[in-house]
């Protein structure tokens, strides 16, 4: 069975602190992707990142950084010097694509960022 | 270029009633999803729109939700009569036929149910 866990429901820092939002995911596809989204107060989810199974190389995109590790069935996000625009919830997702197109949500992770 | 926009942005009404959501996908983009959210929990899939065909409902709750995209440009998702656990946050998302990994998400229809 497909599954995505986000233990951290919410987390609270200072600005200028880095902060690492947790993603576990389960499935038994050898071919998958997984994803980041970013929930801010307006509404929409935004899309971050995407990575596919076969590439472990971790990701650097300015002050965001992702860390997959197929070893641990992790895929963990770094915000360095977090700024309070980073307030918002955060999904971390998967996809067994191309077998289907659904994406598997967990159940976000609301990061808090105060001045 | 113009997101994914969904229509109300809320919607209140009392169990029984009727409602139906709206969402426009980014133009051009042939592939149409939609997913809810129910307080607290994870985003579930409901089902997938290949221009006007249902490719995948899977994730449909009940013959109480009828998805509907006429044309292949914008869906309407219909909830009759609606329930309390109906209450949520509906997702539109959209992708190209040929990039369709990417979803393109709309800021969601809150759907509240007395």
């Amino acid at each position: 069975a497909q599954k995505v866990t986000q233990a951290q429901t919410e987390i609270s820092v200072v600005e200028k602190e880095d902060v690492t939002l947790d993603c576990v995911y389960e499935t038994r596809d050898t071919t998958y992707y997984l994803f980041w989204y970013k929930q801010p107060p307006s509404g929409e989810l935004v899309f971050l990142i995407r990575r596919n199974s076969f590439d472990e190389q971790n990701e650097i995109s300015g002050r965001y950084s992702w860390n997959f590790q197929k070893s641990t069935s992790s895929f963990n996000f770094t915000i360095t010097a977090s700024q309070v625009v980073d307030s918002a919830v955060y999904f971390c997702a998967l996809s067994e694509y191309p077998n289907t197109d659904k994406l598997i949500f967990g159940t976000g992770t609301r990061l808090q960022v105060f001045p | 270029e113009a997101g994914v926009t969904q229509f109300p942005s809320h919607s209140v009404i009392e169990k029984g009633q009727t409602v139906t959501l709206r969402c426009d996908p980014i133009s051009g983009h042939d592939n149409l999803y939609w997913y809810r959210r129910v307080m607290g929990k994870e985003i579930k899939f409901l089902l997938h729109f290949v221009k006007e065909s249902k490719q995948d409902e899977s994730g449909m709750p009940n013959n109480r939700f009828l998805a509907e995209r006429t044309g292949g440009t914008y869906s309407t998702l219909k909830v009759q009569p609606a329930e309390l656990e109906d209450s949520g946050v509906y997702f539109c998302a959209s992708s190209p036929l040929d990039s369709r990994n990417i979803q393109y998400f709309g800021a969601g229809t809150r759907l509240s149910v007395l």
